[in-house]
């Protein structure tokens, strides 16, 4: 399996409170992305960092915040989190795609994050 | 913006049958990717399908991409109690990103 170290594996917490997560990868790879996971949508891309503090929105970014202030780390942070955002999160990283092409993404083991 | 829808959602099958799962997608793909999901685990690479027709194969799974690069399936052969976990097809249009489909959660009866 490919580096990549998700922290914490599991949190609990409640409504209102600021959560972050962290990606952190040994492959140098340049694509990091941050999807949540839920029953019956399978995986919804966050975020995505194309390099070292280039960042993009994915499909529901609404609520969450990415920084990547070095290559090998990722972070998601909820600024204040709400029930609808308990999910399992999972990062992957990628290496970059060639003529339209991407790559295979290789993902971590994921946080489960309940909000209450 | 794009969407990649995936049947069954679930499929019982009795070890030793065949197993097909279907991926459509909304727009015209560059290229489809297949991941494989255990319960409880990550998803896990499969294979990539990049040309218009192309079928590729591993091992007792069949991947194929169609002419118009709008849908692709995945047919395994002969299901093993190994095969269970949640089936992902994943289509790229633009750049590295993937839009993935709902997934086909595999339940084999021994």
């Amino acid at each position: 399996d490919a580096g990549i170290t998700q922290s914490p594996r599991h949190k609990v917490t409640e409504t209102g409170t600021p959560v972050t997560l962290r990606c952190h990868q040994t492959e140098n790879h340049r694509y990091m992305y941050w999807y949540r996971q839920d029953p019956g949508h399978g995986l919804r891309l966050i975020h995505y960092s194309y390099g070292v503090k280039d960042t993009d929105k994915g499909e529901v970014s609404d609520g969450y915040s990415v920084s990547r202030s070095k290559t090998e780390d990722f972070l998601l942070t909820l600024e204040s989190a709400t029930s609808s955002q308990t999910s399992v999160y999972f990062c992957a990283i990628s290496e970059s795609g060639d003529r339209g092409v991407s790559q295979p993404q290789h993902f971590g083991d994921g946080t489960r994050l309940s909000i209450l | 913006g794009q969407q990649v829808m995936q049947i069954p959602q679930y499929q019982h099958v009795q070890e030793g049958e065949d197993f097909t799962t279907y991926c459509n997608s909304s727009t015209t793909l560059s290229n489809i990717q297949w991941y494989k999901q255990r319960p409880g685990g990550h998803p896990v690479f499969l294979i990539q399908l990049v040309k218009s027709g192309e079928v590729k194969k591993q091992k007792r799974l069949t991947f194929q991409f169609g002419e118009a690069k709008k849908n692709s399936s995945l047919h395994i052969t002969a299901t093993q109690t190994t095969d269970v976990g949640t089936y992902f097809c994943a289509g790229n249009n633009a750049g590295n990103m993937l839009t993935f489909g709902g997934g086909t959660r595999l339940m084999v009866k021994p």
